[in-house]
């Protein structure tokens, strides 16, 4: 099956630093990316579409200055977290686009946890 | 807008036992339903999917019924085993020109040995 892959897999750093996660897609060719958030006991939000070669989509509610996607390639996406917070602290995964039409599966990443000190 | 609820928030059961797990959702208007497993600290894993058209989906102890029309899917797992202990999270991808999935909180599961 599909695999993706996510780097690091928890990271721990200062507040005020920025902090970069890569996703990608092994096996597969993904033009489009998903980056989800989870606070604990609650559900995945999905905070931003990444579309290779073009902007991200970001959801209402998301600062698009703080969280920066740059999806490079059809393997890769980044999200940085810029000048992160205490309140950025959370569990965040990725997903990739694969399939055709209504048949398209989205394949999650295996998260990194972001702990701002 | 489109909202998902998962029903119990947390169940806890013997081994052996047979449970359904429920998702219901706002807006009937989905392209798929599909319900996940998460492990603490984990991604997420696909357990089935289920199309728009289709009622149901088997995957060995798993069955996932829909019912589009009342906004409702169940998850029924058989024979319950420890190793089935985690959180099962359903998902609805919206219709809208959009591949976004809208997940509910999920379900806590604990197989009791």
């Amino acid at each position: 099956g599909a695999v993706v892959s996510q780097h690091p897999s928890w990271v721990i750093c200062k507040s005020g630093t920025s902090v970069k996660i890569e996703c990608r897609s092994l096996d597969f060719q993904a033009t489009t990316m998903f980056w989800y958030r989870q606070f604990p006991k609650q559900s995945l939000m999905l905070m931003a579409t990444s579309n290779e070669g073009s902007k991200a989509t970001y959801e209402q509610g998301v600062e698009k200055d703080k969280f920066l996607i740059n999806h490079a390639s059809l393997t890769l996406s980044t999200l940085t977290v810029t000048s992160a917070h205490p309140e950025d602290s959370s569990f965040y995964i990725c997903s990739a686009l694969t399939g055709t039409s209504i048949q398209e599966t989205q394949y999650f990443g295996p998260g990194t946890r972001l702990l701002v000190l | 807008k489109q909202e998902v609820t998962q029903i119990p928030a947390a169940l806890s059961v013997p081994e052996g036992e047979n449970l359904v797990l429920n998702c219901s959702f706002t807006d009937s208007a989905i392209y798929n339903l599909q319900w996940f497993r998460q492990d603490p600290g984990k991604g997420l894993t696909s357990l089935l999917l289920i199309q728009s058209s289709q009622r149901e989906q088997t995957s060995g102890r798993l069955n996932a019924s829909l019912d589009k029309s009342s906004g409702r899917s169940t998850l029924y797992i058989a024979a319950s085993q420890p190793g089935d202990s985690a959180t099962y999270l359903c998902a609805v991808r919206v219709v809208g020109g959009s591949e976004k999935l809208v997940f509910g909180k999920g379900t806590k599961l604990t197989v009791n040995p």
